[in-house]
Formats: structure tokens, sequence, C-alpha cells
């Protein structure tokens, strides 16, 4: 079956870039998106791209996707002590109800 | 900025007690889901719904029901709620635009069942 997988943890230092990466199975997704999720709190969406595309820039977040490998990554710049939380990546296709979520990725960012 | 709306956020509940957790939006979405996700873990979605008298079962088995007969409301229902319940209860809706299949969360309820 469709399965997402991310790393579990990653450690920075405040100032520095992140990256969060992220690889999917199934071929037919359109869809790929970040969450960040806060401790308490429901997703918040970050970003999205189509599988079409290559890269998606919005401020801070840089998305680059790797269709051919499956690979989605998510750099965050200039990483503040308030990015401190888990970062999901999910996927989709276009017109089903079903969206496949990575277990998160937990970004501790060390001041 | 989405508009999804869960209440209660937190809530203590002794066992056998009948408990229903409320989600509305007002996005006009026609499919909404319930996920249950234990603190800091993956996401399992427990009901969907296309649309109004439309309900389905999802991927993990749950003892709870849901019911939709307006279009922004999905509230779930515990009948006798039991230690094992216990997890946050996530309401979502998406939207079906060229745009994006994008899937928006509320903020959550937190139960809890002694």
């Amino acid at each position: 079956g469709e399965d997402v997988e991310q790393s579990l943890f990653l450690s920075v230092r405040e100032g520095d870039s992140s990256v969060i990466n992220c690889t999917y199975t199934d071929s037919s997704s359109t869809y790929l998106y970040w969450y960040k999720q806060e401790p308490g709190a429901g997703l918040q969406l970050l970003t999205y791209i189509f599988s079409n595309m290559d890269m998606k820039q919005d401020q801070r977040l840089t998305v680059l996707l790797n269709k051919k490998d499956k690979h989605l990554s998510l750099r965050i710049a200039d990483t503040q002590t308030g990015d401190s939380a888990i970062y999901f990546c999910a996927e989709t296709t276009a017109g089903t109800y079903k969206y496949i979520f990575g277990t998160g990725t937990r970004l501790k960012v060390l001041a | 900025e989405a508009d999804i709306y869960q209440t209660p956020r937190y809530l203590v509940i002794g066992t056998g007690k009948k408990i229903t957790l409320e989600c509305s939006q007002t996005m006009g979405h026609d499919k909404m889901y319930w996920y249950q996700q234990d603190p800091g873990m993956e996401l399992h979605l427990i009901h969907y719904s296309y649309g109004v008298n439309s309900t389905e079962k999802g991927d993990l088995s749950s003892e709870s029901t849901v019911s939709r007969i307006r279009t922004e409301h999905f509230p779930l229902t515990l009948e006798s709620a039991r230690p094992s319940h216990t997890s946050q209860y996530l309401c979502a809706s998406s939207e079906d635009r060229y745009s994006g299949n994008t899937i928006y969360f509320g903020e959550g309820s937190w139960l809890t069942v002694v």
C-alpha cells in the first residue's frame, strides 16, 4: 500500500537552515503537503506543491520535489526557536478521500 | 487561514459516559474527516464524509459514530467512553479545487477517560 516515510528527529542551531526529508511510494500522487504541529494543537498547513512542479518557495520555506525518486524536502531558512515543532509530510491523489501522512519529524531548534 | 472549529478543546470524563465532540467548518467544504492521534504520533483516519448524509469508516477501527446532517457540521459521538479512548481527536475538511485538494485541520479535542 501507499506509504510516506520521514526521519523522526532533527536538531539544528538557531539561524541555521533546516532540511526535513520525506519519501513516498504512490506514483499517482497529485498534491504533496507540509504541515506543522505545535504541542497540543492541530496541524497547520505550511505549504503544498503539485506533482508536476520541482520547486516552490514561500518566504523562508522552500519545497523541493524529485518525482523520479519520490522524494520531497522542506527547507526552512534562518530557523528560529518558534520553528520547533513536529512537521508532517502528506500526499493525496485528486478526487480521493485518502491523505497519507508521514510519522512526523520532530524539529528541535537550539538557541 | 482555515475556519474549522472543535469543541471542547479539553475534556476529562468518567468511564461509561456518553460524549459528543463537535466540529464545524465555515468554508463550505463537502469532505470532512475525523482523525485520532496519540501525542506526537501518526494520524489515524477513523471516519470521513463526502457530504450530507454520507459517512464512512476510516482505516482505523473505532467505536465512535458520526453524523452529517448539515454540510458545516460533523459531530463524533462515543456512546460509552473507556480509558482506551483517551487520545486527541482532530477534525478536518478538504476542498476539491484545481489549486489543490488541501485538507485543513481544527485545533483538536483532547479526551481523557478516567
